[in-house]
């Protein structure tokens, strides 16, 4: 069963605007770590977060921010003001206690695609 | 530091051929894994060594072995290559798990072709 869900398979958006990444996940477990991972057109995977799950406070970092919201399963991505550079694609993933404790267990991916 | 090192990087194999990929890590961890990548299906484990001397299978492990021949090295192995395995391989590693799971670094993948 697919445990992340990424439902948008693909965004454009023009340069400077802001895009929002859905994540959303599936676990029984209590205790469980998400990321997220760009992969750009030369395709190296770049870690961008881990966030656990008691840790619900969002995170800032740069033009990128994160919103964890337990409540809805969703763990979600902002780029600011996007700049042709986050031409990427995506990745969320999950490492939860009962089926991938220190595995990955990857979306499909979303990409994006910023034109000037 | 170099970080992940993955060779080759481009490999053309003809149906039945056997090869093995070779991953190295410097960072010191514990962990590696091999992933494979196919279009609109984001990376699937084939299989981990969670520490150095241990190795378990992953969600699509079948065609394949490993070998963690040390704590920097784990090569994957493919017995007899058939086309279903045309793919990107990626290897990574990561401090490891325990009551903590740390991100994985990544290497920059191998691209095979069976044909």
């Amino acid at each position: 069963a697919q445990k992340v869900t990424q439902a948008q398979t693909e965004i454009s958006v023009v340069e400077k605007e802001d895009v929002t990444l859905d994540c959303v996940y599936e676990t029984r477990d209590t205790t469980y770590y998400l990321f997220w991972y760009k992969q750009p057109p030369s395709g190296e995977l770049v870690f961008l977060i881990r966030r656990n799950s008691f840790d619900e406070q969002n995170e800032i970092s740069g033009r990128y921010s994160w919103n964890f919201q337990k409540s809805t399963s969703s763990f979600n991505f902002t780029i600011t003001a996007s700049q042709v550079v986050d031409s990427a694609v995506y990745f969320c993933a999950l490492s939860d206690l009962t089926d991938s404790w220190g595995k990955l267990q990857f979306g499909a991916g979303t990409q994006v695609v910023v034109t000037p | 530091n170099a970080g992940v090192t993955q060779t080759p990087k481009f490999q053309v194999l003809k149906t039945g051929q056997s090869m093995t990929l070779q991953c190295a890590q410097d960072m010191n961890h514990n962990s590696m894994y091999w992933y494979r990548q196919d279009p609109g299906m984001g990376l699937r484990l084939i299989y981990y060594s969670a520490s150095e001397g241990t190795t378990d299978k992953g969600e699509v492990p079948n065609g394949y072995n490993v070998s963690r021949l040390n704590k920097r090295e784990f090569s994957l192995r493919l017995e007899s290559a058939a086309p279903s395995q045309t793919s990107v391989y990626f290897c990574a590693s990561s401090e490891g798990q325990g009551a903590l799971v740390y991100e994985q670094y990544f290497g920059p993948g191998t691209r095979l072709t069976v044909t």
